[in-house]
């Protein structure tokens, strides 16, 4: 099992910009997250996914899609980067709704200039 | 809405040493867990605690949930290089959907 994957791990965006995290995982799990990590703020959850076809906002959504359009894969659009968005990305997935043993990938530690 | 307050901040210990981390919740908990994560890389799950008076072992590392669920303690005896990295407290927020961090407690081991 590769477990949770994500790509880039690193990334430089201008302002303005669009671009695509993805994460991906092969353990079967129904839930699957995006947090972003700053300094001194802890992980905050961006959107969720419950299943495929399934999604919803976290903390911190505004600025951000997702869409599960399977089981595997879970990537999360910055449809106009901004300064603020920098930060480092992190996918989780556990097997199942409210089973809090999560698996997260390596993370993306994205800038925006 | 449901916070988690880490304390301390940072902390550093000779090697050898003991230490504790807490966490405290403004609101019950029903779930937490404890996570470590190495300088660069993704969380590992350490442990979940969810009854009161609680307590959980995994190799050196202790977890405590106090009787009144709002309170949770890690220790590490015995502390080695192995352990640096950040440690962040987690709990259910909204029926096990969400799930809220701490800020973190960075902890340095000296050799």
């Amino acid at each position: 099992n590769a477990g949770v994957t994500q790509t880039p791990k690193f990334q430089v965006l201008k302002t303005g910009q669009s671009m695509t995290l993805q994460c991906a995982q092969d353990m079967n799990h129904e839930y699957m997250s995006w947090y972003r990590q700053d300094p001194g703020m802890g992980l905050r959850l961006i959107h969720y996914s419950v299943g495929a076809g399934i999604t919803d906002q976290g903390e911190v959504p505004n600025g951000y899609n997702v869409s599960r359009s399977t089981t595997e894969d879970f990537p999360l659009r910055l449809l106009s980067a901004a300064p603020s968005q920098t930060s480092v990305y992190f996918c989780a997935s556990s097997y199942r709704t409210g089973d809090n043993e999560q698996f997260f990938g390596p993370g993306t530690r994205l800038t925006v200039l | 809405s449901q916070e988690l307050e880490q304390s301390p901040q940072s902390l550093i210990v000779q090697e050898g040493k003991n230490l504790t981390i807490n966490c405290t919740s403004s609101k019950t908990l029903y779930g937490l867990y404890w996570y470590k994560q190495k300088y660069g890389e993704g969380l590992i799950f350490l442990m979940m605690l969810q009854k009161g008076g609680e307590e959980k072992s995994h190799e050196k590392i202790t977890a405590k949930l106090d009787e009144k669920k709002q309170q949770s303690s890690l220790h590490i005896t015995a502390s080695q290089p192995s352990h640096a990295g950040i440690y962040l407290c987690g709990a259910d927020n909204t029926g096990g959907f969400k799930t809220i961090f701490g800020a973190g407690t960075r902890l340095f081991v000296k050799a």
